[in-house]
This record gives C-alpha cells, sequence and structure tokens, in this order.
C-alpha cells in the first residue's frame, strides 16, 4: 500500500508556457502534500506544503504566483509552473502524507517530474 | 528549524562489505523522526528506514540499521553485506510534529553518493 502515482514524468516546454503537475495518492487519502525541487547533485528543498481544502502554504523565496498549487481532494495535488522560464528546469518531486498520520510515518513519493523548459 | 548534516558526499565500497553513512541532525523538538531514503539514478525516492526519537532501540529493516545516539544527535545507516544494487544517493531526513496536530514535511541532508564496487 502507500502508492504515489505522479504524472508526467517527463515534459519539456517552451518559455512562457504554463505546466501542471499531478500528484495522487491511490491507496489511502491525504489531507497534505509536499511538493518537493530537486536541482542535479542537490538535496530535495521543500517549495510548499499542499493541504486539502485550503490555501497552499510556501517556503520562503518560492513564488507562490509561479507556483499554482491546487488540493482539491484527498488524493490529489496539483503543482501549475506558470510563465516557465529555463532557471525552473528541474526535477519536482511531490510526497503525500496519509491522513491522520503524525512525525513518525514516512512521506511516501511519487516518481517526481523531470521538467526541461526550452 | 531543523538541520540534517550528512558530512560524506560520496563513498566508494567493496562488494559485501558492510558500510556506515553518516548524519546528524540539530532540533528544538522533543517528537520527531528520523528517515533514510534512497534515491537511484531513476529518482524515485525509496523509504528505508525509521527512527523515532523516543525509540530506545535502534531500528532495523533487513540488511539496513540505524546506529541512533540521541545524546551525540546522530542517525548513522549502516548497511550490511552490501550489494552493486545499492549504488544511488541515500538521504537522511526528518520530520518533526506539528502544533495543533499532524507533521511538517521532510528535511533533508545533502545526501551521500554511496558507490559499491564489484
Amino acid at each position: 500500500g502507500a502508492v504515489v502515482s505522479q504524472h508526467p514524468s517527463r515534459v519539456i516546454c517552451k518559455s512562457g508556457t504554463s505546466v501542471k503537475i499531478e500528484c495522487r495518492s491511490l491507496d489511502f487519502q491525504a489531507t497534505t502534500m509536499f511538493w518537493y525541487r530537486q536541482f542535479p547533485k542537490q538535496s530535495l528543498m521543500l517549495m510548499a506544503t499542499s493541504n486539502e481544502g485550503s490555501k497552499a502554504t510556501y517556503e520562503q523565496g518560492v513564488e507562490k504566483d509561479k507556483f499554482l498549487i491546487n488540493h482539491a481532494s484527498l488524493t490529489l495535488s496539483t503543482l501549475t509552473v506558470t510563465s516557465a522560464h529555463p532557471e525552473d528546469s528541474s526535477f519536482y518531486i511531490c510526497s503525500a502524507s496519509r491522513t491522520g498520520s503524525s512525525y513518525n510515518s514516512p512521506l511516501h513519493f511519487g516518481n517526481g517530474t523531470r521538467l526541461t523548459v526550452t | 528549524a531543523q538541520k540534517i548534516t550528512q558530512t560524506q558526499p560520496g563513498m566508494f565500497v567493496q562488494e559485501k562489505e558492510a558500510v556506515t553513512l553518516d548524519c546528524t541532525y540539530d532540533t528544538s523538538d522533543q517528537s520527531y523522526g528520523l528517515f533514510w531514503y534512497k534515491q537511484p539514478s531513476s529518482g524515485e525516492m525509496i523509504f528505508l528506514i525509521y527512527q523515532g526519537s523516543y525509540d530506545e532501540q535502534n531500528a532495523t529493516e533487513g540488511r539496513y540499521s540505524l546506529n541512533f545516539q540521541k545524546a551525540r544527535k546522530s542517525a548513522n545507516l549502516v548497511i550490511s553485506a552490501s550489494q552493486l544494487g545499492d549504488s544511488a544517493m541515500y538521504f537522511c531526513a526528518m520530520r518533526g510534529a506539528r502544533r495543533g496536530g499532524g507533521a511538517d514535511g521532510l528535511t533533508f541532508g545533502k545526501g551521500t553518493h554511496l558507490i559499491i564496487q564489484p
């Protein structure tokens, strides 16, 4: 159990366009999902916390108008990179926290999305 | 604020040898969880092992064990009898309890690139 599906796995888009990434928890409900960004050979950096039915919480330095997050149901969160530019090229990976879980529960990750902006 | 420090950017280990990956942490939380994840070159994050701040015994999961020394704030991962398939990035991470319930996302260290040599 505890499967998280993330789509697409790879996307190439032109500068100025928007890209939507979906993160679904397939066999559990997730009140909270987390979006991370990872540059090559670096660690995962938390971008934002997505809460079902409420506004996302963004980490310092992350532009909320550029990275739009919607968590419309207990199994789906989306990240939209708006007006993408080459510097937005990165590996984006989502994770889901099972509803009711706490600090002693692992996060389950999607397989990530490699975004390339040309 | 939470901080995870992994001081080994890369390690080379002979197949079948045991390997210890270092991790130290800093937090003011009393309740927290420590996790290790494996990230192969394909990018997915694979959960390996968990240790809770109140656990008195070291966690073990198959070939993985966690050497937890709370006073030193260290949570080293030990892989016994290493295999070629163990070659990957390894991340130490921490998760704290959130006031009012639930938990924060994971804070990651910079990772250790482990290469198992035949």
